[in-house]
């Protein structure tokens, strides 16, 4: 089955822009998470939707959303665009206690 | 709340040698862990999980892992290196509720010729 999918693969974009990623899901998985992967702090949860609810959330700041839709599909946006925010964006899905299924994410450069 | 700290953020081990990774947990409840492995530009793919079955867990690619509760310890080991486990390392926990999983620092192992 196909593994989870991310677009774009790669974004630059320009400070104080907003930019929105996608992510979709392994079929019939119903939890979607969503981290942000940069050298200086590593792997950092943002939140976790699981149907269509926001179920835990990260410390970051409120420029930070997420949303799910009733396919599973998830959707994070950033707004007003940091030079900190240039990060790998990691989405994962899961169904019941196995670990995550990570996507190859989104690589967001802000200039 | 829980939390995993990986020790040594860079291993080296000559190709064949053993592969020893180490991460402990802190967790409030049963913990679930997990072993992820990162190659460059890649996503993370999962290696092996504990989820409080059998305490010695096999993954992919050789590698295994032991959960000890008195070390609250969850190292990663295989016998021989190969020079495509060269990659980035990192151990991972979550609650038995598996919400909201926490990852370690990472480790970055290098294999030697």
């Amino acid at each position: 089955k196909a593994g989870v999918t991310q677009t774009p693969r790669y974004l630059i974009k320009t400070r104080g822009q907003q930019v929105t990623l996608s992510c979709s899901p392994i079929s019939g998985h119903r939890s979607v998470s969503w981290y942000q992967q940069t050298p200086g702090q590593g792997l950092q949860f943002l939140f976790e939707y699981f149907s269509e609810t926001q179920r835990n959330k990260g410390n970051f700041p409120g420029r930070f959303s997420g949303r799910q839709f009733s396919n599973s599909r998830s959707e994070m946006n950033v707004s007003t665009l940091e030079l900190g925010d240039s990060a790998l964006y990691l989405c994962a899905s899961r169904s019941g206690v196995d670990g995550y299924t990570f996507g190859s994410g989104t690589r967001l450069t802000v200039v | 709340a829980q939390s995993v700290t990986q020790l040594g953020s860079h291993v080296s081990v000559s190709e064949g040698a053993l592969v020893l990774l180490r991460c402990n947990y802190s967790s409030s409840v049963p913990p679930y862990l997990f072993w992820y492995v990162q190659y460059p530009n890649q996503g993370l793919q999962l290696l092996l999980k504990y989820t409080s079955a059998a305490t010695l867990v096999k993954g992919i690619n050789g590698f295994e892992a032991e959960f000890k509760k008195s070390e609250t310890s969850f190292h990663l080991t295989k016998p021989s290196a190969h020079m495509s486990d060269a990659a980035e390392y990192f151990c991972a926990v979550s609650g038995s509720n598996n919400n909201d999983m926490r990852f370690g620092a990472g480790t970055r192992l290098t294999v030697k010729p």
